[in-house]
């Protein structure tokens, strides 16, 4: 399975875009990035998704570069709200399923 | 709204016990999972199941079963509970096939001590 490394943590300013690393440097080229977050006594929930391209929805951007051995999350204008741990994740097909390799993700800490 | 609702929040059993963790979704998804989460070590996939009595080990199938008999309910069997089951448990669904993207979607959790 692909492996993703990202930094143990991060603190962002109330109000400022919090940019979240992640390295994938063994992904292969149909394997997708997902991110996911996780708040406190919660389960995880879906951020967003991505193969070569941009993306952007409601919540977040996600650049990837393009040799697609790293991406970033960028949360626009985050709030206190958004104080989560976030998973980058490769999504490996296993039969008919997809199996998401969580992993240590990082914890994102917005600061009023 | 999407919901996948899992049975307990809480949990308390005694070494060696049976103990089912039951996971239902109101979604019609084809795939379920089971994974357990722990300090330090992430989410860890157990078993997941992408059709009624169909199942597939995870990462870390040892000391755990599961039963798909309906396609909305997903139970996780710890055969003789052990203090080091003890965790965060949480059930996930998602769409089946394999196409563009199928995002799952997660209970809240069950917190399971084993004393």
């Amino acid at each position: 399975d692909a492996k993703t490394t990202q930094p143990p943590s991060m603190d962002c300013a109330e109000g400022r875009a919090a940019n979240l690393p992640c390295n994938h440097s063994t992904i292969s080229g149909n394997e997708y990035v997902y991110w996911y977050r996780q708040i406190h006594s919660q389960g995880p929930q879906y951020i967003i998704h991505g193969l070569k391209n941009n993306e952007t929805n409601e919540m977040a951007s996600l650049i990837i570069t393009e040799d697609r051995k790293s991406s970033t999350l960028i949360l626009p204008h985050a709030t206190l709200r958004d104080t989560a741990v976030y998973y980058c994740i490769v999504r490996v097909l296993v039969g008919g399923a997809q199996k998401l390799v969580f992993g240590q993700g990082t914890r994102l800490t917005i600061n009023p | 709204d999407v919901k996948v609702t899992q049975s307990s929040r809480y949990l308390v059993k005694r070494t060696g016990e049976k103990v089912f963790l039951e996971c239902v979704q109101d979604m019609d998804h084809e795939n379920m999972f089971w994974y357990r989460q722990d300090p330090g070590l992430g989410l860890r996939l157990i078993y997941f199941s992408y059709d009624v009595k169909m199942k597939e080990k995870g990462d870390i199938p040892e000391g755990y079963s599961v039963s798909r008999e309906k396609k909305e309910r997903f139970s996780l069997i710890l055969e003789s509970a052990s203090t080091n089951q003890t965790s965060m448990y949480l059930c996930a669904s998602s769409l089946g096939g394999t196409g563009n993207y199928n995002e799952q979607f997660f209970g809240p959790g069950t917190r399971l001590t084993v004393l």
